[in-house]
């Protein structure tokens, strides 16, 4: 069964180093997402891909935030400049949506800011 | 008013017991209702999807949902140890980009 991965499982990092997350969406999906979740805390939407633009972004998805579709089958956030408060889990989502609207969700990243 | 609310509260039950969760939400622009599973420091995985109102029944799991009364539900029957993890309410509205709303969880613990 096709599923949504992501790499690495585990990043630790220092404040203010810049960090890369990977996600590779299943291979027919069209529309990807990121969310986040702290510790604790709700499942956080950050922001929508779809046709290589952002579609929707929160106002936690600041100058900091940016993600890239680089080739047919990665999509990546990166942030530049980490804080403490940035430490949490990452989840990346794909959605068919020609056929329905689920959304399935990668194991998640789990960054730590030091 | 949050957009979508989820008790919280840890949930225990003895193996074989119906399990019973709740959400309820303000938005009505939500159309799409999904039901996760969640096991500690893993990704959401879907359970149930539903669309507008009505049941979905799938094997043991039954999702409710009632428009009018902006209120989902889901039931485990015959609950088993290995159900024992963090549901999660999710839901979305049908115009735009499908953004999840997400309810903050119910830790379930079947107990054998």
């Amino acid at each position: 069964e096709p599923e949504v991965t992501q790499t690495p499982s585990h990043q630790v990092t220092q404040m203010g180093q810049e960090v890369i997350l990977r996600c590779v969406p299943i291979s027919n999906h069209l529309y990807f997402y990121w969310y986040r979740q702290i510790l604790g805390q709700k499942v956080e939407f950050l922001v929508s891909f779809y046709n290589n633009e952002i579609s929707e972004k929160s106002e936690i998805f600041d100058d900091q935030f940016s993600v890239e579709r680089p080739d047919g089958s990665n999509f990546t956030l990166k942030i530049r400049s980490t804080k403490l408060e940035d430490s949490a889990m990452y989840f990346c989502a794909s959605q068919d949506r020609l056929v329905s609207y689920e959304q399935y969700f990668g194991p998640g990243t789990r960054l730590t800011v030091t | 008013q949050k957009e979508v609310e989820q008790d919280p509260g840890p949930l225990s039950v003895p193996e074989g017991a119906i399990v019973s969760l709740n959400c309820t939400y303000s938005n009505s622009a939500f159309q799409y209702f999904m039901w996760y599973r969640q096991y500690s420091r893993k990704g959401p995985e879907l359970l149930m999807y539903t669309y507008s109102s009505g049941n979905k029944e799938d094997g043991r799991f039954t999702a409710q949902v009632d428009k009018s009364s902006k209120y989902i539900s889901l039931f485990i029957r015959d609950s088993q140890p290995s159900d024992s993890a963090t549901y999660l309410c999710a839901m979305s509205a049908i115009y735009g980009n499908n953004r999840l709303a997400f309810g903050k969880g119910n830790q379930v613990v079947v107990i054998p």
